[in-house]
């Protein structure tokens, strides 16, 4: 199994509404990682958890709330969101985080639009 | 600081055509590594390869290439024989030594190829 199943495939969520992303992988991945990318630019960083510990937030805003259960899930919680929120939001994973190569493993990505 | 230049924003060929995607790279390290990836339509990242700083070899997969030129910091990437299922957006990214801790990596703004029929 080398895939990363992202759940739902596509959200539309109003500005006050509280809505999560999922993110699952099963190839034994302790690195995994949250990347927001809008259309025609590539993906930006937000977090990255290693052995279910956060270790990179880059400055993303507290609307975004990132959890780590176990080693196989992440999730993205959304609260009161803007309508520049609206992207593709990735999940990879890796098989460790500390190396420089990292061969990323991506899913498929949750559309998000927020109205 | 680290930066990836892909000077193509799009690229059209017709099916059967070669085509070469460029990829520029600024860093101050030795060693580093350097991957392409590719983004389908249906919206994942596919890893296509990875080369490290020490390794200037060029490699070939199939109708897949890369010549990597540390002198002109160029790892550009030749598509032979270009089929239709290789439309896609090709983006090319620098992952730099550890430092505090972790590396990440820093991509390229992606270079879209559409393949016609």
């Amino acid at each position: 199994d080398t895939e990363v199943t992202q759940t739902p495939k596509h959200l539309v969520m109003g500005m006050t509404n509280k809505k999560s992303l999922k993110c699952e992988q099963h190839m034994g991945h302790r690195a995994m990682y949250w990347y927001k990318q809008k259309a025609k630019k590539p993906p930006e960083l937000m977090f990255v958890y290693s052995y279910e510990k956060l270790s990179i937030n880059e400055s993303v805003p507290s609307r975004f709330s990132p959890e780590c259960p176990n080693s196989s899930l992440l999730n993205l919680h959304l609260h009161a969101l803007q309508p520049e929120d609206s992207a593709l939001y990735l999940c990879a994973s890796s098989l460790l985080f500390q190396a420089t190569n990292e061969k990323l493993f991506f899913g498929s990505g949750t559309q998000l639009s927020v109205l | 600081a680290q930066k990836v230049t892909q000077a193509q924003t799009e690229i059209s060929v017709v099916e059967k055509e070669d085509v070469t995607l460029d990829c520029v790279y600024e860093t101050r390290d030795t060693t580093y590594y350097l991957f392409w990836y590719k983004q389908p339509p249906s919206g994942e990242l596919v890893f296509l390869i990875r080369r490290n700083s020490f390794d200037e070899q060029n490699e070939i997969s199939g109708r897949y290439s890369w010549n990597f030129q540390k002198s002109t910091s160029s790892f550009n990437f030749t598509i032979t024989a270009s089929q239709v299922v290789d439309s896609a957006v090709y983006f090319c990214a620098l992952s730099e030594s550890v430092r505090s801790g972790y590396s990440t990596l820093t991509f390229g703004k992606g270079t879209m190829l559409l393949v016609s029929p």
